[in-house]
């Protein structure tokens, strides 16, 4: 069985500060690992992914992520938040093998103030 | 490439009807879901196909139906609406299992009165 645990529902920024969203997972396999974004009435995005390559993963707009299978973590970073960065983020679990079906977290609304 | 269409965008439906999301995509992708997402959670899974003819129970499959004739199209059918049925449907394709990234469709939101 695999799970994912979002530690916050929501988090609040200012702009040009950093961000840390923070995602634990359960997995008995070799998991991979996604990190959505979802903008208000929108579908979701693909900001980066782990897939037992590098634990460091850069993902689009500046988004990255470290694997840390010792702590069973994949939190998302950014060194500086933009306006335009505030949306809900799901951390996801799949197994590697299987038919990739995917476990979501709950989501972290971002939230970025002026 | 279009990716994955769904149709209709938005849907009122009354207690007791039926109706039938359509799902396509063009990217000859062997893989497909249906998951439904609740205010405040995560996306569910209600259903998966493996391929044309292949289909699977996911972990939310009660009031719902899929079929998969064709690679390219995968339609969830709801049967005697129900109001815990309001939600937001997205489905998804993939090329292949293992390191690959699901492509989601931009959603249908289904409300239930």
């Amino acid at each position: 069985a695999q799970s994912v645990t979002q530690l916050d529902s929501h988090v609040s920024v200012s702009e040009g500060t950093p961000v840390l969203l923070r995602c634990n997972y359960s997995s008995s396999y070799s998991p991979s690992l996604f990190w959505y974004v979802q903008h208000p009435n929108k579908g979701l995005q693909l900001l980066l992914k782990y897939t037992s390559a590098a634990t460091l993963v850069k993902g689009i707009n500046g988004f990255e992520a470290e694997f840390k299978k010792s702590e069973t973590s994949f939190h998302l970073t950014k060194p500086s938040a933009h306006m335009s960065d505030a949306a809900e983020y799901f951390c996801v679990v799949s197994l590697s093998s299987g038919y990739s079906t995917l476990t979501f977290g709950k989501g972290t609304m971002l939230l970025v103030s002026p | 490439n279009a990716g994955v269409t769904q149709t209709p965008k938005f849907r009122i439906l009354k207690i007791g009807q039926s109706m039938t999301l359509q799902c396509t995509q063009d990217m000859n992708h062997n893989y497909m879901y249906w998951y439904r997402q609740d205010p405040g959670m995560g996306l569910k899974l209600i259903y998966y196909s493996v391929g044309a003819g292949i289909t699977d129970k996911g972990e939310v499959p009660n009031g719902y139906n899929v079929s998969r004739s064709t690679t390219e199209d995968f339609p969830l059918r709801l049967e005697l609406a129900a109001p815990s049925q309001t939600s937001v449907y997205f489905c998804a394709s993939l090329e292949r299992t293992g390191d690959y990234e699901q492509y989601f469709g931009p959603g249908t939101r289904l409300t239930v009165t």
